[in-house]
């Protein structure tokens, strides 16, 4: 079946724009988690989502990060007046949780460049 | 919050070697430890998992070792391959809650 999928694969913008980073992780799969994994580094979490509420944001680094997952399957991070140190690998996880499955399986990520 | 520590940062070794990876862990409720494989340029993906019910776990030339007393767990890559080449992450975490990660190790396998 289809693994996780993320959009875009590249996105390059200017200091101070608006971001969209979208993910469609694996059907039926109730948990969808994002991390950020800077060059060198290991996935660092942001938000983990439970159907439609974020069960832990705690990982977002400030109030210009933003996520959404109104049904429960797609779901968007928002990054608004994006600043250079925003530049990283955003990655999307998914996992089924029903059965007691706690893998996480990952997308390819969105590669952030800010100039 | 958890903490993971990987060790070593880089790893060479020749092929048909054995490699072992290092981490520790700080959060004493952690209960499961995956290690995710990640070429350059690709999406990490796991290759085993451990959790904190057994000590130890293979899969094929993959093993992984878990000391839950001194909070540490290993990953051991026997008869090495040039293809092994990648960074390897571990991670922790509680139940189905968000993945702690190292900072990874490069392993190199030359031929």
């Amino acid at each position: 079946g289809a693994g996780v999928s993320q959009t875009p694969s590249n996105k390059v913008t200017e200091k101070g724009k608006y971001v969209e980073l979208r993910c469609d992780p694996i059907s039926g799969h109730t948990a969808l988690y994002w991390y950020r994994q800077s060059l060198g580094q290991g996935p660092e979490f942001l938000i983990y989502f439970q159907g439609t509420g974020a069960a832990d944001d705690s990982g977002l680094p400030n109030d210009r990060f933003f996520a959404v997952r109104p049904e429960g399957s797609v779901s968007t991070l928002k990054i608004q007046r994006t600043e250079r140190g925003d530049s990283a690998v955003y990655l999307c996880a998914s996992s089924p949780i029903a059965g007691g499955s706690n893998e996480q399986f990952f997308g390819p990520g969105t590669r952030l460049t800010v100039l | 919050g958890e903490n993971v520590e990987q060790h070593p940062s880089t790893l060479s070794v020749q092929e048909g070697d054995s490699a072992v990876i290092k981490c520790t862990y700080s959060d004493s409720a952690s209960n499961y430890f995956p290690w995710y494989k990640q070429e350059l340029g690709k999406r990490p993906q796991l290759i085993i998992d451990i959790r904190s019910n057994v000590g130890e776990k293979k899969d094929q030339r993959i093993a992984v070792t878990l000391n839950k007393t001194a909070k540490h767990f290993s990953l051991h890559i026997t008869e090495t391959q040039p293809e092994d080449s990648a960074v390897y992450f571990c991670a922790a975490t509680v139940g189905y809650s968000t993945l702690t990660f190292g900072k990874g190790t490069m392993l190199l396998v030359s031929p």
